[in-house]
């Protein structure tokens, strides 16, 4: 069971590039989100999507922009990288609920950016 | 949106039973209470839900109170391995469903 991969796991940028971050989940989830996480702090939601071909804002969502053309994958992208973009970035995927029943969020393992 | 309040920082032996609690005094009536743990350098991992009844799992109890504005998860016999951050949250029902706002959480250390 692959779950939920984050593609790569460790990246340096040098300010002003451009990189993308794939998530690719394999359990058929609707739901898709992305968040960042710096030190000492919990988990803040960038974007977030709740199917395939939609994407919202979430709390922190400037400098970030995401796609989800295929139901499977959620991409994270950085146009112009930032030092303040430097953080830890988790991805999460989640079925809807159905049937009354609520459901549990699957995490990625991180990746983890430098911005210098 | 419903907000939850945790500790900082809780501290346990090894071995005893640890109570972790969350408030969320202005969850909806639709609103389920899930914890999630997160390990050194891991992402987060689900632990437990519930909605007004008390859950069990292999890795948890959850007690909710009854007017559902604190819950406790109880950790029965604390090892090593469960020292990480723990986060409780709120995740709505129908079309907020989708919503899930993490907190800082507890940091649970466990003595040896």
């Amino acid at each position: 069971n692959a779950g939920v991969t984050q593609t790569p796991k460790f990246r340096v940028l040098k300010t002003g590039q451009s990189m993308t971050l794939l998530c690719a989940q394999d359990m058929n989830h609707e739901y898709m989100y992305w968040y960042r996480q710096d030190p000492g702090m919990g988990l803040r939601l960038i974007h977030y999507s709740v199917g395939e071909g939609t994407t919202a804002k979430g709390e922190v969502p400037d400098g970030y922009n995401v796609s989800r053309l295929k139901k499977q994958n959620f991409l994270l992208g950085l146009e112009s990288a930032a030092p303040s973009q430097t953080s830890v970035y988790f991805c999460a995927s989640r079925k809807v609920m159905t049937g009354g029943l609520n459901t549990e969020a699957f995490f990625g393992q991180g990746t983890r950016l430098t911005v210098v | 949106d419903a907000k939850t309040t945790q500790p900082n920082s809780m501290e346990s032996n090894e071995e005893e039973p640890v109570h972790l609690p969350c408030n969320h005094s202005t969850i909806s009536g639709t609103d389920y209470i899930h914890w999630y743990r997160q390990l050194p350098s891991q992402g987060p991992e689900y632990v437990i839900h519930g909605l007004t009844s008390n859950v069990n799992n292999r890795m948890a109890s959850l007690a909710i109170a009854e007017d559902r504005k604190s819950s406790t998860l109880i950790l029965h016999r604390a090892t090593l391995r469960d020292a990480a951050v723990y986060y409780c949250i709120l995740t709505g029902s129908g079309g907020s469903n989708y919503k899930l706002t993490f907190g800082k959480g507890t940091l649970l250390t466990v003595n040896p």
